[in-house]
């Protein structure tokens, strides 16, 4: 069973407009989250993280929004831009054990011109 | 260039038949991890290296080995390659700095196995 999830495949956004992704994880545990951003025949590239002793890390256009207790998190971005058109995939690690991540299904972000 | 190199890119294989994927970093990086990718799964870690001579299983490792005798080099190997692991794999590297774990990952290596 997948402990961490993204449950949108798919999101269309117009350029300009703000971009939500979203990401659920089970395991409490978890206290570390990334974002990756992956384009077609490349590898993912790391975007921005938190730790879980924060609620918001910023990052130019990026925000992570971190909320425990519905062990939920957020990318926001803002304003998206065509060259945001990508799948971002969360991770998630679990503290003292940096060395194991865990991976969501990934959301493909579409920025409309 | 800082980067992680991967090979072959593309690979088709035949049931049974051994192969190795090669993955090498120029970052010095102590940790390195190998990675699949399957539609609606996302990325599944198959093994981890925390350095050399020491490699430990990820979440999906039946099928696979790995063996890290150089820091730079972190090879996974497929002794008898089955259908199922035709899949888009990944190398990825890093070093704990600051308090943050970012991953750098290679270009990926697309295997067919029929």
């Amino acid at each position: 069973d997948q402990q961490v999830k993204q449950n949108s495949p798919s999101l269309s956004v117009q350029e300009g407009r703000i971009s939500i992704l979203n990401c659920d994880y089970t395991n409490s545990m978890f206290d570390y989250f990334l974002w990756y951003k992956k384009y077609p025949a490349e590898g993912p590239t790391f975007l921005i993280s938190i730790s879980s002793i924060k609620d918001k890390n910023e990052d130019g256009r990026f925000t992570v929004f971190l909320n425990k207790s519905a062990k939920h998190l957020s990318l926001h971005i803002v304003p998206s831009q065509p060259g945001d058109s990508a799948v971002y995939f969360c991770a998630a690690s679990r503290k003292y054990n940096f060395n194991k991540f865990y991976f969501g299904s990934g959301t493909k972000l579409n920025v409309k011109p | 260039e800082a980067q992680v190199t991967q090979n072959p890119r593309y690979l088709i294989t035949v049931t049974g038949k051994k192969l190795t994927v090669t993955c090498s970093q120029n970052m010095n990086h102590e940790y390195m991890s190998w990675y699949r990718q399957d539609p609606g799964l996302g990325l599944r870690q198959i093994y981890y290296s925390m350095n050399v001579e020491v490699t430990d299983k990820g979440d999906v490792p039946e099928g696979y080995k790995v063996s890290r005798k150089e820091k730079r080099n972190f090879p996974l190997i497929l002794e008898s390659p089955s259908p199922n692991q035709t899949s888009l794999y990944f190398c990825a590297s890093s070093k704990p700095s600051r308090g943050t774990y970012e991953q750098y990952f290679g270009p990926g290596t697309r295997l067919t196995v029929t």
